[in-house]
């Protein structure tokens, strides 16, 4: 059973399009996070929701916009693609500790999605 | 600024040596360190943690120390195999609960 996955694996699009990349967990997790990895291989966090609730959002264009329907789905919708966008996204789950308590817990991540924009 | 840096972009060695990553961080006090390990088309995959009142974690082959007075975490990977060729990447834990990623470090195993 895949713990975290994302759909699709691969994307290839035009600038200036708008595009979907789905992501689900099957491990009861209540955190999921997006990451955005370079050209250059270094893994950067996007967005993190707690319990459908965003917690984290770093300094991301407001072209790109996350959505949690649920704790075991994070969906990220980019808008007005540009060529500085094509990049691998992994999704990401964990258990935080709750209580406002400080989680150890280890990363889960997704085969991740390449996109491309041409 | 807060930096993490894995100061070996690739390191090659012959297996059956005993393979040591560095990561090192400035303007931080993680709580912990985690190290994962990366393939080719696939997400980081978690290997160790290790808190910051813990000197050496093992598992397996594996082991990692955490100097906060050096600020720099060890990754050692003895009797290395062909297998255990991939990129490294240590994270630490940000002020946010994010884990926030070293570059990694590619390690390759020659036969």
């Amino acid at each position: 059973d895949t713990a975290v996955s994302q759909t699709p694996k691969y994307l290839v699009t035009q600038m200036g399009n708008d595009k979907s990349i789905k992501c689900e967990q099957n491990l009861g997790h209540d955190t999921m996070y997006w990451y955005k990895q370079d050209s250059k291989k270094f893994l950067k966090i996007m967005f993190s929701y707690n319990n459908k609730e965003l917690i984290i959002n770093e300094t991301v264009p407001n072209r790109f916009s996350p959505k949690s329907p649920d704790k075991a789905h994070l969906n990220l919708h980019i808008n007005s693609l540009e060529l500085g966008d094509s990049a691998v996204y992994f999704c990401a789950s964990s258990q935080e500790a709750s209580g406002g308590a400080m989680s150890y817990n280890e990363q889960f991540f997704g085969p991740g999605t390449r996109l491309t924009v041409l | 600024s807060q930096k993490i840096e894995q100061n070996s972009e690739a390191l090659n060695i012959q297996e059956g040596k005993t393979a040591t990553l560095t990561c090192n961080y400035t303007n931080y006090s993680p709580a912990y360190l985690q190290w994962y390990r990366q393939d080719p088309g696939r997400g980081p995959v978690f290997l160790l943690l290790i808190r910051e009142n813990e000197k050496e974690k093992r598992k397996e082959r594996l082991k990692v120390t955490f100097d906060t007075t050096l600020k720099q975490s060890l990754f050692h990977i003895t009797a290395s195999q062909p297998a255990d060729s991939a990129t490294y990447l240590c994270a630490l834990r940000g002020s946010q609960g994010n884990l926030i990623f070293g570059k990694g470090t590619k390690l390759s195993v020659k036969p």
